[in-house]
């Protein structure tokens, strides 16, 4: 089956901690995308990756790391310089950054106490 | 303003009614346009996107585009209980490189 997987499904962690978030892809996606979500919010776009070994700041980037080293894998890394990391955090994929219908995985939520 | 406006709801419906979601963006260079669906806790599921003017249709979903009012709305036809979720419009803009999500429209379908 294609898709998009997150791990863990929840993390919990103590503030001052950096921590990763896991996004894999198995549809030959060339382009990623994570997104953040707040209670009763929309999505904010955090950082997106169109191409492996090249990304892009988002919105919201500040306090969030990215990699794209293989074209199935977009860890995304919030540092402890992120002010409010507790949140819904899912990734996305399109076929390419021009087609743009994006497709999301299950998302992991975390919670910094 | 915010680029892309939903009105955050509850829009309660009785069971077999048309729902009527409506969104407006204001970027007017914007050439895609996407509904998700969001059940709670769960992520979104892409269940329509339009790029032209008019309407597209799919099963009970009708999305409608109109460029020049800079809106797009979506209608959910014989609506069930199930279709009870958090609504999410995206628009993708001029410079073509992301998608910008509205707040959401909750909507509620009562037996």
């Amino acid at each position: 089956d294609g898709g998009i997987t997150q791990s863990p499904k929840y993390l919990f962690r103590k503030e001052g901690q950096n921590v990763t978030l896991s996004c894999e892809q198995n549809l030959n996606h060339d382009a990623m995308y994570w997104y953040r979500q707040d209670p009763g919010q929309g999505l904010r776009l955090i950082y997106y990756s169109q191409i492996v070994n090249d990304f892009q700041k988002g919105d919201i980037a500040e306090g969030y790391s990215v990699s794209r080293e293989k074209k199935e894998s977009f860890p995304l890394t919030v540092t402890s310089a992120q002010k409010n990391p507790t949140a819904f955090y899912l990734c996305a994929s399109s076929m390419s950054q021009a087609y743009y219908e994006q497709y999301f995985g299950p998302g992991t939520r975390l919670t910094v106490t | 303003q915010k680029e892309v406006e939903q009105n955050s709801g509850p829009l309660s419906v009785p069971e077999g009614a048309i729902a009527s979601l409506n969104c407006t963006y204001s970027d007017r260079g914007s050439q895609s346009f996407f509904w998700y669906r969001q059940y709670s806790g769960k992520s979104p599921e892409l269940i329509m996107f339009i790029y032209s003017n008019g309407d597209k249709e799919d099963g009970r979903f009708t999305a409608q585009l109109n460029k020049a009012s800079q809106y797009v709305s979506l209608l959910i036809r014989d609506s069930q209980p199930s279709d009870s979720a958090t609504y999410l419009c995206a628009v993708n803009g001029a410079a073509g490189n992301k998608l910008t999500f509205g707040g959401g429209t909750r909507v509620l379908v009562k037996p």
